[in-house]
């Protein structure tokens, strides 16, 4: 199975700041790496698709980018409701597989 | 509106077995694939399952193979999975997906808490 490492596993940040949340491959995936965000309810909801895809609905604060092992998920100015965990996960090879997630939190 | 709907929350007794549904509506059931993701206590997400209802082919991660079954029944728009001889490591919230074309999970369940205890 391929492994997805997120970093950082935590990550205070402040209103409107921008930040950055990377996540690693064991092994090339091609690009395709889609990140969700979940809220402490439990509620996940799809940001982004084949590593820089927005899902319709998802604010343009959210980008993401990279290739080959290494991708990440941006935010440009965060936003009260941006507060929350993100994963992200890989569709390449089977079985799709998880990060260990990121906890985006209030400083 | 896409909307994954799934049944209430479970307390069962280690070696039981728990059967949990997800009755999709708002899009045509049988044209999408229907997968289940495992969030243990303070953990990430697992991959568990995928059940193609048009055609009942499922696939499964290895890890879960012989622990869950995944069915679907087109007349009532609900996929099912049914987890046996449950032990304490079975606790965890339980999500139905809905994928998109690959593993794209584009709309979520709200999960089902799973709870193993005598």
């Amino acid at each position: 199975d391929i492994q997805m490492t997120q970093s950082p596993s935590s990550l205070p940040a402040s209103l409107g700041e921008r930040v950055t949340i990377s996540c690693r491959a064991s092994q090339g995936i091609s690009n395709n790496l889609n990140w969700y965000q979940q809220k402490p309810d439990g509620t996940i909801k799809p940001l982004i698709y084949y590593t820089s895809n927005l899902q319709s609905g998802v604010p343009s604060r959210f980008s993401g980018s990279g290739s080959g092992t290494d991708y990440s998920l941006t935010i440009s100015s965060l936003e009260p409701e941006d507060f929350a965990m993100y994963y992200c996960q890989q569709d390449a090879s089977f079985p799709p597989t998880f990060g260990g997630g990121t906890k985006l939190e209030l400083k | 509106e896409v909307k994954l709907q799934q049944s209430g929350d479970e307390l069962v007794r280690p070696g039981a077995s728990v059967k949990m549904s997800c009755k999709a509506s708002g899009y045509t059931f049988t044209d999408y694939a229907m997968h289940w993701v495992k969030q243990s206590p303070g953990q990430g997400l697992e991959w568990i399952g995928t059940i193609i209802p048009l055609i009942d082919t499922t696939s499964y991660n290895q890890k879960f193979k012989g622990k869950a079954t995944l069915t679907a029944d087109k007349s009532s728009n609900t996929a099912y999975m049914e987890l046996s001889r449950l032990t304490s490591e079975d606790s965890a919230v339980y999500y139905c997906a809905r994928a998109v074309a690959t593993e794209y999970f584009d709309y979520w369940g709200q999960g089902v808490m799973v709870t193993v205890s005598s």
